[in-house]
């Protein structure tokens, strides 16, 4: 099984300030997505952003961005102009495109906004 | 926001006796999933379908056993409750991605907190 490591139990940031989520995988394989959720108190999984590994470019969705780093097996969010909204646990979770069936996640990353 | 509903959504048990949750879906997707989420350690797949009436275990499967007699309903059972069940529970799906549909991720239900005392 794939190993996703969140090294960051805890983040704060101030608002409208910059933070930045680190994620790290292990896999021997080329082909395979990646994610980031975000759990608010309401319990809700929600899907943030998503890369494609065969992709080299970034994703980005509005104010979250990732670094990819394929050949380093690393996964890093960045969330801009931080809101009291983005609180929540993040999680970083791998699918592969050849165990079709199964996102492996790591332990996830509470994130506190500061006002 | 896809159609997975999960029930009940709060249950609070004793310790032997069986526990069953549901996950209804209304996107006729092909995967469904079961996972436990506690502190520290994110989530985990417990059980999942790929099919009616196909099933397999995921890395906390025992304790548990889960049944697809329906594209649309998937069962999560607790023949005999423990404490160290005590656990939110999410139901997930997925279509597949080896056609190169979909876009790869999961949809989660809202989660069933269980109390196992």
């Amino acid at each position: 099984a794939q190993t996703v490591t969140q090294s960051q139990p805890e983040m704060s940031v101030q608002e409208a300030e910059t933070v930045t989520l680190s994620c790290t995988y292990d896999t021997s394989e080329s082909d395979y997505y990646l994610f980031w959720y975000k759990q608010p108190p309401s319990r809700q999984m929600i899907l943030v952003i998503r890369q494609e590994a065969y992709k080299q470019q970034n994703a980005t969705e509005n104010r979250f961005s990732v670094n990819f780093q394929k050949a380093a097996k690393s996964f890093s969010l960045k969330i801009s102009d931080s809101q009291l909204g983005d609180a929540a646990m993040y999680f970083c979770a791998y699918r592969s495109r050849s165990n079709d069936y199964k996102l492996s996640f790591g332990a996830g990353t509470t994130v506190t906004v500061r006002a | 926001d896809a159609g997975i509903t999960q029930s009940p959504r709060h249950k609070v048990t004793e310790t032997g006796t069986p526990v069953t949750l549901r996950c209804h879906q209304t996107e006729n997707h092909r995967y469904m999933y079961w996972y436990r989420q506690d502190p520290g350690h994110g989530l985990r797949l417990i059980h999942y379908s790929y099919g009616v009436k196909d099933t397999d275990k995921g890395e906390v499967s025992d304790g548990y056993s889960v049944s697809r007699s329906k594209t649309e309903d998937f069962l999560l059972t607790l023949e005999s409750a423990t404490s160290s069940q005590t656990s939110v529970y999410f139901c997930a799906i997925s279509e597949s991605q080896l056609a190169g549909v979909g876009p790869g991720e999961l949809f989660f239900g809202e989660g069933s907190r269980l109390t196992v005392l």
